[in-house]
């Protein structure tokens, strides 16, 4: 069945380590993005892309790192540039255009220690 | 400087009875806004959305009610019940050279006491 997903649910690293978030999506969709939730604040955008082999910085995108080789897939590399990266991460998909919902994964959750 | 504000962090409601969830904005570029709905340890799924050129969307026992002039939305829910408990994102989006830019308000809780 369609649908988005993240892996791993939970992920743990020490500081000072680069660490992928995988996502993956088989919905056909276009677009795809990586967003940031925080406790207390609403979903803040990484980077998005629009199409294969592009992509575009987002709202917070210092210390994050994107690539988009397949249409299905949109890993981000959070490194250890990030100050703050114990985060939420959810990834989205979607029709690109205007007026169009997104999709979301189930979200990992990383805990830097 | 949020854009999109939620201002209620929690609501509780009883069941069979009306929740009404309430968004505002600044930011008057935008021109589609959503809610969407999350349960804890998920990502949120899309519920329901409003143009700019509507001021009312139904879709079943949700409608969404917007008022341009006053840059406010409200998401009802009638009846609400137990399985409705979860928080709602407010969001809105404006043309960004083509793409479509969304932005999040911080969300509401809400809890349906059966």
């Amino acid at each position: 069945d369609g649908g988005i997903t993240q892996s791993p649910k939970y992920l743990f690293r020490k500081e000072g380590q680069n660490v992928t978030l995988s996502c993956e999506q088989n919905l056909n969709h276009d677009a795809m993005y990586w967003y940031r939730q925080d406790p207390g604040q609403g979903l803040r955008l990484i980077y998005y892309s629009q199409i294969v082999n592009d992509f575009q910085k987002g709202d917070i995108a210092e210390g994050y790192s994107v690539s988009r080789e397949k249409k299905e897939s949109f890993p981000l590399t959070v490194t250890s540039a990030q100050k703050n990266p114990t985060a939420f991460y959810l990834c989205a998909s979607g029709r690109t255009g205007l007026n169009t919902e997104a999709f979301f994964g189930q979200g990992t959750r990383l805990t830097v220690v | 400087d949020q854009q999109v504000k939620q201002n209620s962090p929690s609501l509780s409601v009883q069941e069979g009875r009306i929740s009404i969830l309430n968004c505002d904005y600044t930011n008057s570029m935008f021109d589609y806004f959503l809610w969407y709905k999350k349960y804890p340890a998920e990502g949120p799924t899309f519920l329901i959305s409003i143009s700019s050129i509507k001021d009312k969307n139904e879709d079943g026992r949700f409608t969404v009610f917007l008022n341009k002039s006053a840059k406010h939305l409200s998401l009802h829910i009638v009846p609400s019940q137990p399985g409705d408990s979860a928080v709602y994102f407010c969001a809105a989006s404006a043309d960004s050279g083509g793409y479509q830019k969304v932005t999040f308000g911080i969300g509401t809780k809400l809890q349906v006491i059966p």
